[in-house]
């Protein structure tokens, strides 16, 4: 089955311990993004990449880091989180940069302490 | 950078009526506007696309309608079920470079 797995689905956490979310995707696209979710804000964009080891900025990219090693995987890092990264994120993948569908992964929700 | 403003934020019809959910963006560059559902507990999907050299595109009960002069594009959905109630985000931007809308929780009343 073609998706995007998110782990873990939940995490509950302390202020400034590093933490990982990992995403995966089986559809060989090339194209991966991560996207934060606030109620009232929308889903707004942290990073992306447009193919293995071409990582760039979206619009809200502060406190995060990502890395493309592999075209499967993108995982979002949080070196030392902060209460105001308590959020719920998503990441999603489509087959090129070009405009088509984004499949989007079933959400992290991250609670910091 | 692109600005996306989306109404109503909430949305409650009666089933077998139409919802129409209209946006807005600021960026004449923009020329790609997907429109996404996300169900509760689950991640959006893209429920229906349309380009700039296109001014409205069909998909069964959903349709969707763009005016570049007047930069702003619609989701329409006729005959509203049950399954329709959702939350709906409209994008606009370019590539995959796009912008987000605040979203709009429709409730299908049976």
């Amino acid at each position: 089955e073609a998706q995007v797995t998110q782990n873990p689905r939940y995490l509950i956490t302390v202020t400034g311990k590093k933490l990982t979310v990992t995403c995966s995707q089986n559809m060989n696209h090339e194209y991966m993004s991560w996207y934060r979710q606030d109620p009232g804000l929308g889903l707004r964009q942290i990073y992306y990449s447009m193919n293995v080891e071409v990582t760039d900025k979206g619009d809200v990219p502060e406190g995060y880091k990502v890395s493309r090693k592999e075209k499967r995987n993108f995982p979002l890092i949080l070196e030392s989180p902060s209460p105001n990264q308590t959020s719920l994120y998503f990441c999603a993948s489509s087959l090129s940069w070009g405009p088509s569908e984004q499949y989007f992964g079933p959400g992290t929700r991250l609670t910091v302490t | 950078g692109e600005n996306v403003e989306q109404h109503p934020s909430t949305l409650s019809v009666q089933e077998g009526d139409s919802a129409v959910i209209k946006c807005t963006y600021s960026d004449s560059a923009s020329n790609y506007f997907p429109w996404y559902k996300q169900e509760l507990g689950k991640g959006p999907q893209l429920i229906i696309d349309i380009r700039s050299n296109v001014g409205e595109k069909k998909d069964q009960r959903i349709a969707v309608t763009l005016n570049k002069t007047a930069k702003h594009f619609s989701l329409h959905i006729t005959e509203t079920q049950p399954e329709d109630s959702a939350v709906y985000f409209c994008a606009a931007g370019y590539g995959q470079n796009f912008v987000f809308g605040p979203g709009t929780r429709l409730s299908v009343l049976p």
